[in-house]
């Protein structure tokens, strides 16, 4: 149990376009979910924080026009960038608390997203 | 802010060999602790935790002691094995004891396990 997907795994895209990306909580819901962007060699840095229904928290730095995320159900996030550009190139992961335990985040595989 | 400092891989072992991956802190307040585990193609695993000083976190033969004094949790594993390959992620959390709340990561430490 407690599995979080995302989708796509990896995308390619051209510079100024916008990319959707999907977290899906599989077999729980998820009062709140987590946005995190990871550098090559770096730590997970939270990115914002999602809960069902409300505006997601977004940490200081992060732009918020940049990064639209919609939290519309208890299974699903998205995060999309918006007019990507290379140096949002990065890998995207997300997390789900389970409603039930109220605790233990659950992570996702990540999306590697290339912005030419 | 708070911090979490572990040490560089990657981490080459030979089978049955002694683990031992460093992982240090900074924080104010009492913080809660953990290590992630993530293996190739995988979301992060939560792999253990301890919410208080001289707590000893224990799972699948990994263990780590919360050590205030030293602001440290180690992370051994007195015999590893090849399935034990993997990315390990030590971090903190401030709030909430599950890790349900804002978690501070460190780098992540890759180790690779021989036969």
């Amino acid at each position: 149990g407690a599995v979080v997907s995302q989708h796509p795994s990896w995308v390619i895209c051209k510079s100024g376009t916008s990319v959707k990306i999907e977290c899906r909580s599989l077999d729980f819901q998820a009062t709140t979910m987590f946005w995190y962007r990871q550098f090559p060699k770096q730590s997970l840095m939270l990115m914002a924080t999602s809960n069902e229904g409300s505006k997601a928290t977004y940490e200081q730095g992060v732009e918020k026009d940049k990064f639209l995320i919609n939290h519309a159900s208890l299974t699903l996030s998205t995060l999309t960038v918006t007019s990507a550009h290379p140096e949002d190139s990065s890998f995207y992961i997300c997390s789900a608390r389970d409603l039930t335990s109220g605790k233990e985040q659950f992570f996702g595989p990540g999306t590697r997203l290339t912005v030419l | 802010g708070d911090s979490v400092t572990q040490m560089e891989g990657p981490v080459t072992l030979s089978e049955e060999a002694f683990l031992t991956i460093n992982c240090t802190y900074t924080a104010t307040g009492y913080p809660s602790l953990f290590w992630y585990v993530q293996y190739p193609g995988e979301g992060l695993q939560l792999l253990l935790k301890a919410t208080k000083a001289d707590d000893k976190g224990s799972n699948k033969g990994f263990e780590a002691t919360y050590r205030k004094e030293t602001t440290s949790f180690h992370l051994e594993k007195g015999s590893v094995q090849v399935s034990d390959s993997a990315v390990y992620f030590c971090a903190l959390s401030k709030g909430l004891t599950g890790g349900g709340n804002k978690l501070t990561f460190g780098t992540g430490t890759q180790l690779k396990v021989e036969l």
